[in-house]
């Protein structure tokens, strides 16, 4: 039972253009969402976040929008860099509960085309 | 700037030996998280840990798998007796005291454990 899903595995995007990953949740009980970039062999590395008495969050080149109502929530990257090219993590979390622990969808793999 | 701590990087064992995974956390946290990648999926949240308290367990297999985190030292993730489905990647997370604005978890770069 997938609380927190990233239907697409792989995205292709031309250096220079937007890439707009996407994710899906759930559990209406998660109030926390959190995008984050994995490269090979390494840990994730935390990017962006937004909670859920908001819509939109953005950081630099990085902005989550968050819509409640579809359960869906998506990173549009603006310009993609070959740097970006890595797996991305959408994750969810209960901010009001008592354990705190990530749910993680199984990610998407950008690869940004020079 | 130290930041989650993570040994062994590899770690090769026997189907029946013992794993010992250790994790240091970022100075100042005193929370650890611990999370296991299996091929091809997401990160699945196994144990949360304060110091030498299980505060959450919920995501630990029920047999051969145990979590601390002592008073001095580095929380360890051990697996007793392992088999081959045991093969992942093991994270560890660490974060400063919680209900911050974030919800943040800082990942160290974790232990492949191979089970041959």
């Amino acid at each position: 039972d997938q609380q927190v899903k990233q239907n697409s595995p792989s995205l292709s995007v031309q250096e220079g253009r937007i890439s707009i990953l996407n994710c899906d949740y759930t559990n209406s009980m998660f109030d926390y969402f959190l995008w984050y970039k994995k490269y090979p062999a390494e840990g994730p590395t935390f990017l962006i976040s937004i909670s859920s008495i908001k819509d939109k969050n953005e950081d630099g080149r990085f902005t989550v929008f968050l819509n409640k109502s579809a359960k869906h929530l998506s990173l549009h990257i603006v310009p993609s860099q070959p740097g970006d090219s890595a797996v991305y993590f959408c994750a969810a979390t209960l901010s009001g509960a008592g354990s705190y622990q990530l749910t993680f969808g199984k990610g998407t793999k950008l690869s940004v085309i020079p | 700037n130290a930041g989650v701590m993570q040994n062994p990087r590899h770690l090769v064992r026997r189907r029946g030996q013992e794993a010992r995974l250790r994790c240091s956390p970022m100075k100042g946290h005193s929370h650890v998280y611990w999370y296991r990648q299996l091929p091809e999926e997401g990160l699945k949240f196994m144990v949360y840990l304060q110091k030498e308290n299980i505060i959450d367990e919920s995501g630990m297999p029920k047999e051969r798998f145990s979590a601390e985190f002592p008073k001095e030292g580095p929380s360890i993730l051990r697996i007793q007796q392992v088999v081959r489905g045991d093969s992942a990647a093991y994270f560890c997370a660490s974060s400063p005291i919680p209900r911050t604005e974030t919800y943040e978890q800082y990942f160290g770069p974790g232990t492949r454990l191979t089970v041959t």
